[in-house]
């Protein structure tokens, strides 16, 4: 059974663009949740969707923003990036029940 | 909103002796509190979880204690190796599922020989 897949693995960006990063579950998840981690706030959560709404939502700016498509991929937007944006962005899917939640590699955004 | 607490920031302990990691939490709604171990470059993984509905579990090496009342719960080590040198975070949710985790800030765990 494939893992949670996230793309691109690493990007660069120059402040004031805009960047989107995807996630694709476990086949049979319905659920994403979105975690930004760095170093000096750890992992905090940014959002969550499950069958295609936004069930959850963390304490992040407007700039971020989340979709989900049909087969349950997630995609994840951040604009007008900042220095501070500069972090690891995980994923992590679910079945949404009382199952637990299996993260991707994660997408190391860099911000210039 | 929901608070996690997590202490030893960094622990040291030598192969075979036994580490444990302790966490506090503010919201006594909070009922599901997993664990996971991140290795340098690697993703979180799940180590153990348990309930509000538990106050112990336990898979081979690795038990999770939750008081309900103290709002804390606690991951233990036991037999220690090599390769459970990690960073440990503890995470709490209110909604019973692994959906909108609140994170510890983590500890990180060196075992030495």
């Amino acid at each position: 059974k494939a893992g949670v897949t996230q793309t691109p693995r690493y990007l660069i960006k120059t402040r004031g663009q805009q960047v989107t990063l995807s996630c694709s579950p476990i086949s049979g998840h319905r659920s994403v949740s979105w975690y930004q981690q760095t170093p000096g706030q750890g992992l905090q959560f940014l959002f969550e969707y499950f069958s295609e709404t936004q069930r959850n939502k963390g304490n992040f700016p407007g700039r971020f923003s989340g979709r989900q498509f049909s087969n349950s991929r997630s995609e994840m937007n951040v604009s007008t990036l900042e220095l501070g944006d500069s972090a690891l962005y995980l994923c992590a899917s679910s079945t949404g029940a009382y199952t637990e939640a299996f993260f991707g590699q994660g997408t190391r955004l860099t911000v210039v | 909103g929901e608070n996690v607490e997590q202490h030893p920031s960094t622990l040291s302990v030598q192969e075979g002796d036994s580490a444990v990691i302790k966490c506090t939490y503010s919201d006594s709604a909070s009922n599901y509190f997993p664990w996971y171990k991140q290795e340098l470059g690697k993703r979180p993984q799940l180590i153990i979880d348990i309930r509000s509905n538990v106050g112990e579990k336990k898979d081979q090496r690795i038990a999770v204690t939750l008081n309900k009342t103290a709002k804390h719960f606690s991951l233990h080590i036991t037999e220690t190796q090599p390769e459970d040198s990690a960073v440990y975070f503890c995470a709490a949710s209110k909604s019973g599922t692994a959906s909108k985790l609140t994170f510890g800030t983590g500890t990180r765990l060196q075992v030495t020989l």
